[in-house]
């Protein structure tokens, strides 16, 4: 049982190239989410989706577009990278609101 | 502003000593509360909740309190072991989808 599956695992990107993060979970859940962490900053709520066809934005949504591809998938995309979005992504997936939230082991972007 | 706040970077115990971190936040609002552990190049693992309800959850080692007057939240861990030696993050929410994390707290655990 994989759980929350990332990919890639790390990305190294130029300014202003675009990238897709890719993540998909085999729980059957039906609420996905998009983390940052960053250095001393904890983890912030970039987009989550409630359901399948259905997607919200988060604390620091700038810069983001989000896809909940199927119950399964959900990919978050950076159109134009910034320096400022080199950051480890962390998605990942609960049943539903207010349940425990189980997390994919990241993806370490670094744009130059 | 920060809603979910661990003052404490870091916190060293030893081997089957108490653990105790603390966490506190400002939103009155939120009802939901978390305990994650996350290990070096892992994603966050769960660990214990309490709802707003109650004061105390317990599961084998691990202890939440929540004091909603002081709006503070603290994980005890007994008896530490080694592998408990982690990241730990508190996050809130209330009554959404939307986690607040705190900071975190870097827990070494010595022999």
């Amino acid at each position: 049982n994989a759980g929350v599956t990332q990919t890639p695992k790390f990305q190294v990107l130029k300014t202003g190239q675009s990238m897709t993060l890719q993540c998909a979970q085999d729980m059957n859940h039906n609420s996905m989410y998009w983390y940052r962490q960053d250095p001393g900053m904890g983890l912030r709520l970039i987009y989550y989706s409630a359901s399948e066809g259905t997607t919200d934005k988060g604390e620091v949504p700038n810069g983001y577009n989000v896809s909940r591809l199927n119950k399964r998938e959900f990919s978050l995309r950076l159109e134009s990278a910034a320096p400022s979005q080199t950051s480890v992504y962390f998605c990942a997936s609960s049943e539903t609101a207010n349940q425990p939230q189980h997390f994919g082991d990241g993806t370490r972007l670094s744009i130059l | 502003d920060q809603q979910v706040k661990q003052n404490s970077p870091s916190l060293s115990v030893q081997e089957g000593r108490i653990s105790i971190l603390n966490c506190d936040y400002t939103n009155s609002m939120f009802d939901y509360f978390l305990w994650y552990k996350k290990y070096p190049a892992e994603g966050p693992t769960f660990l214990i909740s309490i709802s707003s309800i109650k004061d105390k959850n317990e599961d084998g080692r691990f202890t939440v309190f929540l004091n909603k007057s002081a709006k503070h939240l603290s994980l005890h861990i007994v008896p530490s072991q080694p592998g408990d030696s982690a990241v730990y993050f508190c996050a809130a929410s209330e009554g959404t989808d939307k986690l607040i994390f705190g900071t975190g707290t870097r827990l070494q655990v010595f022999p």
